[in-house]
Formats: C-alpha cells, structure tokens, sequence
C-alpha cells in the first residue's frame, strides 16, 4: 500500500518568506509526527497529533512554525518568515495507533533558506 | 533530558562480516525502541520495532535486544552486504510520550 508522501521534496525559499510543508499520512493512521533533521544529526521531534488534536508541540523552535492537522489526516507544517538555521530536511511519520506502535517515515522535504 | 549515543560513529567492513551496532540512553526508562536506516538524500526505513513487552526482535539477518536496566541497545546485521551500506539510527520513546529520541546515527560502509 502506499507509503507517507511529502511534499514539495524540496524548497528554496528567501530569507523572510513563509513556506508550508504537506505530508499525508498512511490511510488510518491515528497518530502523526513532525520531526526536522539537520546535516548529519538524527532526526528531532517537532510535534505530535493524534487525529486532529495536536497533543505536544514542545519540539517547535519557536513561533514561527505552525502545524494543524484539521480533519485528522493531511498535516501542514509552517514556517513563517524563514531564516537560514531553518535549512534541514523536515520528516514526516504517522503510525496506526498510540502507544507501541511503528512509525513509518516519509522521503522528507528539504529546505533550504537563502 | 534524554540523550542517545551510537558507537561507533561510522564503520567499514568487508563483504561477509557479522557486526554489532550499538545505542544507549541516558535515561533508560525506554518504553519501546525502533532501529531504522537511512540511504543518503532518503527518509528513514523503520527496520524493526522492540515493544514495551518485548526484548528483542529478529527480522531476516537483523536482530535487536534492548536491555532496560541499562538503557542499551544493539542491533547485529549477521553476513553482511555491500547493499547494507547505510546510515542506521536507533531511537526510543518513553513512557507517557509519543515521541521518538533519535541517536546521531551509525554510517556503515560494506565493501564487496
């Protein structure tokens, strides 16, 4: 069956522009994740929702990014006003339920800021 | 705040080797753990997955155990290939929390 589609797979975007990043989940899958991944780190937790309910969004790095997940399937994370230490590839994950459950990964977005 | 540590950073061996990829976490409170890999430019391919339940997980020449009074992890590719060559990352969630903690990776390079 299909997998966690991202999209666009890259964007280059001037510094101060807004972006937004889609991700559509596996179909049925309750629980979605957002993670950034810089240049030879791990990946790092942005924010969580399950269904539409956007449970944890510790990992957000500030103010300008934005996530929502409306009617508990397609995501949209946000960037606002980009600046240049936004550059990463942005992951995304879905799993079918909460708890001990696999999360599967999308191809990610990268973006660069200029 | 929990950390992740994977030794060794990068590892190269000839076609055949068995091998041991290692991870551990500064708090090891793990509730589950998964171990993916990462082919350059790519997303991550979930490998296999310990639940809260469970020690341990086989798939093909993969095996994983988790100690959790330790807080380690090791991953054993068995007859190696050079289609092997990859980034592999462990990560672990914990109790009363989705999400996963994420080590730097381990980048293994099979030479035929």
């Amino acid at each position: 069956g299909a997998g966690v589609s991202q999209s666009p797979r890259y964007k280059v975007a001037k510094r101060g522009q807004d972006v937004a990043l889609r991700c559509d989940p596996i179909s049925g899958h309750v629980s979605l994740f957002w993670y950034q991944q810089a240049l030879g780190q791990g990946p790092e937790f942005l924010t969580y929702f399950q269904n539409e309910a956007q449970l944890d969004k510790s990992g957000l790095p500030s103010d300008r990014f934005f996530a929502e997940r409306p009617e508990g399937s397609v995501s949209t994370l946000k960037i606002q006003r980009t600046q240049q230490e936004d550059s990463a590839v942005y992951l995304c994950a879905s799993s079918l339920g909460v708890g001990d459950y696999e999360q599967y990964f999308g191809p990610g977005t990268r973006l660069t800021v200029t | 705040k929990q950390e992740v540590t994977q030794i060794p950073a990068a590892l190269s061996v000839p076609e055949g080797e068995n091998l041991v990829l290692n991870c551990s976490f500064t708090d090891s409170a793990i509730y589950n753990l998964q171990w993916f890999r990462q082919d350059p430019g790519k997303g991550l391919t979930s490998l296999l997955l310990i639940q809260s339940s469970q020690r341990e997980q086989t798939s093909g020449r993969l095996n994983a155990s988790l100690d959790k009074s330790s807080g380690r992890s090791t991953l054993y590719i068995a007859a190696s290939q050079p289609g092997d060559s990859a980034t592999y990352l462990c990560a672990g969630a914990q109790g009363g929390s989705e999400k996963l903690v994420f080590g730097k990776g381990t980048k293994l390079t099979v030479n035929p």
